[in-house]
């Protein structure tokens, strides 16, 4: 069955560096999405992104975020300068033909900001 | 009030009992309404998936919407330890064009053989 597919599993990272986490959505999907779940709370919407172009974005995906997608395959999540709080599960999701399909997750990286 | 809300926890059963997870919602636009399941260190994994109300049944899964009330649940026929898991009610509403899920706070679930 195919499924969503995230980079690193695991990223430690000192504060106020940079970090890309990867994701490769199923194939013929065209929407994408980034969400994360800081520990012991609920999964919260980062932003969508649909044809090159940012759909959707929470106030958590302030200036310091930012998502492209480089190639065919890939979808990024960039936080430039990365706080304490930024520390999360970072999950990327697809979803099929329009934004309202089921969205399917990957497992998900565990960002660790030191 | 919070936007979606459901009881975390812990819930334990024994193997072979009927599970009744649920939430509650305040936005009465909402109109697509999924479960996922979580095991730990994994992402949410989609069960059930249910436009509108009603019911929709799958294997031993069960999930109904309530849009009157704004509350939906999900049953789990005859559970196995492989249930144990973290389960989740997500939603979102028409005219949300950019796809955004609201979650509730998830509900652990334990079945014990």
């Amino acid at each position: 069955e195919p499924e969503v597919t995230q980079t690193p599993s695991h990223q430690v990272t000192q504060m106020g560096q940079e970090v890309i986490l990867r994701c490769v959505p199923i194939s013929n999907h065209l929407y994408f999405y980034w969400y994360r779940q800081i520990l012991g709370q609920k999964v919260e919407f980062l932003v969508s992104f649909y044809n090159n172009e940012i759909s959707e974005k929470s106030e958590i995906f302030d200036d310091q975020f930012s998502v492209e997608r480089p190639d065919g395959s890939n979808f990024t999540l960039k936080i430039r300068s990365t706080k304490l709080e930024d520390s999360a599960m970072y999950f990327c999701a697809s979803s099929e033909g329009s934004p309202n399909q089921p969205q399917h997750f990957g497992d998900g990286t565990r960002l660790s900001i030191l | 009030q919070k936007e979606v809300e459901q009881d975390p926890g812990p819930l334990s059963v024994p193997e072979g009992a009927i599970v009744s997870l649920n939430c509650t919602y305040s936005n009465s636009a909402f109109q697509y309404f999924m479960w996922y399941r979580q095991y730990s260190r994994k992402g949410p994994e989609l069960l059930m998936y249910t436009y509108s109300s009603g019911n929709k049944e799958d294997g031993r899964f069960t999930a109904q919407v309530d849009k009157s009330s704004k509350y939906i649940s999900l049953f789990i026929r005859d559970s196995q330890p492989s249930d144990s898991a973290t389960y989740l009610c997500a939603m979102s509403g028409p005219g949300n064009q950019g796809g955004k899920l609201i979650f509730g706070q998830g509900t652990e679930l334990s079945v014990k053989p």
